[in-house]
């Protein structure tokens, strides 16, 4: 079965200290990787995905992300934290072969402590 | 209106009743998505559309059904509602039906039956 798994359901961090947030997956293929965040009480917004290309995706509000296809995995990264980035952060893959397969993980509570 | 919009912000159903939630988009984005959000699961897709005139089941359809009669609009129905279908749903569009295709979300529909 093909899965999202996102080990950790929360993360504590201090500010200004590094961050990570840990996806793994198990899907058929080279799938497309992307990470949303969802503050409270809204939707989830849209923070960087991979495509193709360096393994390493910079997005939004500083994060990065580091595709490693050996290790099927795709965590989340920050080099310092600030205590606005405390959300709830959600990794998802879809599928080349097939757009409407799309899998979410389970989330993680990011929780970032001044 | 700007990006997604859905209504209503919360509801609160007694078991049986019929249910509609509105979604709108402006962005003349070709395709849509429904969502559930559970706690723990994550969000799961309900239907899709990949563009006016065309549906799909997703992941977890059965007691839900949709239509897209125009580019902006993606009602989601729930014929007779049960306490299983209490969740948070979230609307999204993306511009194409591709796979690599950012998705952008609405802020989400509290449902609660009762």
């Amino acid at each position: 079965a093909q899965s999202v798994a996102q080990p950790e359901d929360q993360v504590n961090v201090a500010e200004g200290n590094p961050l990570t947030v840990k996806c793994t997956y198990s899907v058929s293929g080279n799938p497309y990787l992307f990470w949303y965040v969802q503050y409270p009480n809204r939707g989830l917004q849209f923070l960087l995905k991979y495509i193709t290309g360096d393994n390493l995706v910079k997005g939004s509000y500083g994060f990065e992300a580091e595709f490693n296809k050996s290790q099927t995995s795709f965590h989340l990264k920050k080099p310092s934290a600030l205590v606005s980035d405390s959300a709830l952060y959600f990794c998802a893959v879809r599928v080349r072969s097939s757009a409407s397969k799309i899998i979410f993980g389970s989330g993680t509570r990011l929780s970032i402590r001044p | 209106i700007a990006g997604i919009t859905q209504a209503p912000t919360s509801q609160i159903l007694a078991a049986g009743r019929r249910m509609t939630l509105r979604c709108t988009q402006d962005m003349r984005h070709n395709a849509m998505y429904w969502y559930r959000q559970d706690l723990g699961l994550g969000l799961r897709l309900i239907h899709y559309s990949n563009t006016a005139g065309t549906t799909g089941k997703g992941e977890v359809p059965d007691g839900y059904s949709v239509s897209r009669a125009n580019t902006d609009d993606f009602p989601l129905t729930l014929a007779s509602a049960v306490p299983s279908q209490t969740s948070v749903y979230f609307c999204a569009s993306t511009p194409g039906s591709g796979s690599a295709d950012t998705q952008y979300f609405g802020p989400g529909t509290r449902l609660t039956v009762l």
